[in-house]
């Protein structure tokens, strides 16, 4: 079975500063990893996602993350934060050439004061 | 582009009223979706459909059905409806197979409140 754990429910950080949303994940097969943003009152979007090769993934809006197996990690980054920043952000992994069915984090809030 | 569409965007019920969620998409996806959220739950997964003629249990399928119409539409429907359903319901749809990574793509949601 596969799980994804997310750490905090709520991040806050003030404006420019980095912001890091914490991803810990498990599963038997290598797995593919994405980050959804939520915007207040929308569905989730592709922020960004990891499938094979390069373990730095760059998404949208400045944000990256990077996988790393050895911790069973793929935290978000972004340098500095800015205010359209505020929303939901989740976690979610499937496994490669396995179910279809992709696990999805709880979820960190990420607020941003100005 | 419309994506994946989700009718209707907000509705009221009167507890056991019964009511479907539309959901339609023109990405020419395999699979679809019904999520719900709620808050400090995240999203959970009730019902999937990998194609189309098929359909499975998610996470938490109890007091629902629904109908994988044809390739584009994908229906939730609530027989009877209780206020532990009032959430934010999503449908996703995905393209899967050995080339596809499996993203899901969302609708905006449907805010339904039972009474």
């Amino acid at each position: 079975a596969q799980s994804v754990t997310q750490l905090g429910s709520h991040v806050s950080v003030s404006e420019g500063a980095l912001v890091l949303l914490r991803c810990n994940y498990s599963s038997s097969v290598p797995p593919y990893l994405f980050w959804y943003v939520q915007y207040p009152n929308q569905g989730l979007q592709l922020l960004l996602k990891y499938t094979t090769g390069a373990t730095l993934v760059k998404g949208i809006n400045g944000f990256e993350a990077e996988f790393k197996k050895s911790e069973t990690s793929f935290h978000l980054t972004k340098p500095s934060a800015h205010m359209s920043d505020a929303a939901e952000y989740f976690c979610a992994v499937r496994k490669s050439g396995g179910s279809y069915i992709p696990t999805f984090g709880r979820g960190t809030s990420l607020i941003v004061h100005p | 582009n419309a994506g994946v569409t989700q009718t209707p965007k907000f509705q009221v019920l009167k507890t056991g009223q019964s009511m479907t969620l539309q959901c339609a998409q023109d990405m020419n996806h395999n699979s679809m979706y019904w999520y719900r959220q709620d808050p400090g739950m995240g999203l959970r997964l009730i019902y999937y459909s990998a194609s189309e003629g098929t359909t499975d249990k998610g996470e938490v399928p109890n007091g629902y059905n629904v109908s994988r119409l044809n390739k584009r539409e994908f229906s939730l429907r609530l027989e009877s409806a209780a206020p532990s359903q009032t959430s934010v319901y999503f449908c996703a749809s995905s393209a899967l197979g050995r080339t596809n990574t499996g993203e899901l793509f969302f609708g905006e949601g449907s805010r339904l409140t039972v009474l």
